[in-house]
């Protein structure tokens, strides 16, 4: 089964400053037939379900600010939110749907304002 | 507007069963692919198990820690999904969400909490 690794696991970032999260997968999620990895990001605030910010790795879904972006292939991928907003504050998680189940999820990184 | 109201949620003993229902509306639920995924008090997000499309074969996979005791099914005429969760175990106390798609979920519903304890 793929694991999902997440660093850090929480994070403290000043408004306006930008916030990175890390995502690596314990192998590649890289679909070579048409070139997308089975990656998404979500975002969860306390007492939510969570929110899908992007797929495909870098697809963000319709109505997340554009401030959100996600980057990475194969194994590492990152999350960037380019100028924090008190909104922002959450946990996010990282999900791989490659191949037949099971998927995973990585175990969350906690964003604060610093 | 699409819409995920899950229900069924209770205490119960260790061994007990329960069946958990998810109500779904605002798209066409016959051609959706639909999952369970859990969050345990305080801890991150679990995937559970899915279900295709009867279209699709409406078979279903799941995870290794719940494979054998949890069974998903869906109602396409009543565009209910459904978890059947058997010989309940305390680690399966958690919030459980009915979620759009087979592989990445779009929509979620708001959880329904189901407390394992003797």
């Amino acid at each position: 089964d793929i694991v999902m690794t997440q660093s850090p696991d929480s994070l403290a970032v000043s408004l306006g400053e930008r916030a990175t999260i890390n995502c690596k997968s314990s192998q590649s999620i890289l679909h070579t037939s048409n070139s997308k990895n089975s990656l998404a990001w979500y975002q969860q605030k306390p007492g939510q379900p969570p929110k899908l910010l992007i797929y495909w790795a870098s697809t963000r879904d319709p109505g997340v600010p554009d401030r959100f972006s996600g980057s990475g292939s194969g194994t590492d991928f990152t999350l960037t939110i380019s100028s924090l907003q008190a909104e922002d504050v959450a946990v996010y998680y990282c999900q791989q749907y490659y191949g037949p189940p099971p998927y995973s999820f990585g175990q969350g990184t906690k964003l604060e304002i610093k | 507007e699409v819409q995920l109201v899950e229900s069924g949620g209770d205490l119960v003993k260790p061994g007990g069963s329960l069946r958990l229902s998810c109500a779904a509306s605002g798209f066409t639920f016959s051609n959706a692919w639909m999952t369970w995924v859990r969050q345990a008090p305080g801890k991150g997000l679990e995937w559970v198990g899915r279900i295709r499309s009867k279209t699709d074969g409406g078979t279903t996979d799941y995870a290794a820690p719940v494979n054998g005791r949890f069974t998903i099914s869906r109602d396409d005429s009543e565009n209910t999904l459904y978890l059947q969760i058997n010989s309940l175990k305390t680690e399966d106390t958690a919030v459980y969400y009915c979620t759009t798609g087979g592989s990445y979920y779009a929509d979620w519903g708001q959880g329904t909490l189901v407390i394992v304890s003797s």
